[in-house]
C-alpha cells in the first residue's frame, strides 16, 4: 500500500526544529483521539492517543494537545528528524464505537 | 506490521469479476477491520469484525462483503468489482480492551479496469 493524498495539506520543517500538525474534528461525542503516521508504501502506524477528558498527553518526542472548546487536536514533534517525514492522520472514535474516523492527513517533509 | 499480512499485495482485475482479499493476523486480537484509502478521503471503514462470525458494516460497505471463520483470518470480497473500487485496501486489528489502538497491515493495491 502507499500513502495517498495528492491534495494533502503540507508542512515542511528543518531538521532539528519542532513540528506542529493540526487537525479539526467534528464529533463532540468522541471518546478518544488518535494520531497515526503513514510512511510511503506502508500502512498507518499508531503514534499516540488522548482521551476526551484530557487536554495534553506526552510521549517520546511527541505531545498531543486537545482543545474541546474549538474541536482542535494538534501533534507536536520535538527535534524533527528525517525519519519523521510521512503523512500524519488524526482519527477519532465515537463513544461506544469500535471504529475510527480518519481525517484526510497532513504531509510532513523534513528538510536535512 | 504487528503480525498482520495481507494478500495479494497488488491485483489488477476487470470490471465485473469477483475479488477476494485476505487479511491474516498472528496476534490473536479480537477485532479486525477493512479500510479503503483514496485521495482526499483518508481511510474509510468498509466492514469490521468483533469475533468469529460476528461482523458489522462500516461507512462505505456497499458492494463489499466479509467473512471471518477463524480468529486469524478476515476476508473482504468484492462480488462484482467496479472501477470505483480501485483503491488501496488496509486491514487493521485491535485488542478488545483498547479497540481504538489499531494496527495496520501493509495494504493491497487493487486496480479495476
Amino acid at each position: 500500500g502507499e500513502s495517498v493524498g495528492l491534495h494533502l495539506p503540507t508542512l515542511s520543517v528543518q531538521e532539528g526544529d519542532n513540528s506542529i500538525i493540526n487537525c479539526a474534528y467534528s464529533n463532540s461525542a468522541s471518546d478518544y483521539f488518535i494520531w497515526y503516521k503513514q510512511e510511503s508504501g506502508k500502512g498507518p502506524q499508531f503514534i499516540i492517543d488522548i482521551r476526551s477528558n484530557m487536554d495534553k498527553r506526552q510521549g517520546q518526542r511527541v505531545t498531543v494537545l486537545l482543545n474541546k472548546t474549538v474541536k482542535h487536536l494538534s501533534l507536536q514533534i520535538a527535534a524533527t528528524q528525517p525519519g519523521d517525514s510521512a503523512v500524519y492522520f488524526c482519527a477519532e472514535t465515537p463513544t461506544g464505537a469500535n471504529n475510527l474516523f480518519f481525517g484526510t492527513g497532513t504531509r510532513l517533509t523534513v528538510i536535512p | 506490521d504487528a503480525g498482520i499480512t495481507q494478500s495479494p499485495r497488488h491485483k489488477v482485475t476487470e470490471t465485473g469479476t469477483p475479488v477476494t482479499l485476505r487479511c491474516h493476523q498472528t496476534e490473536n486480537h479480537r477485532y479486525m477491520y477493512w479500510y479503503r484509502q483514496d485521495p482526499g478521503h483518508g481511510l474509510r471503514l468498509i466492514h469490521y469484525s468483533y469475533g468469529v462470525k460476528d461482523t458489522d458494516k462500516g461507512e462505505v460497505s456497499d458492494g463489499y462483503s466479509v467473512s471471518r471463520s477463524k480468529t486469524e483470518d478476515f476476508l473482504l470480497t468484492l462480488e462484482s468489482a467496479t472501477s470505483s473500487q480501485t483503491s488501496v485496501y488496509f486491514c487493521a486489528i485491535s485488542a478488545a480492551t483498547y479497540s481504538y489502538e489499531q494496527y495496520f497491515g501493509p495494504g493491497t493495491r487493487l486496480t479495476v479496469t
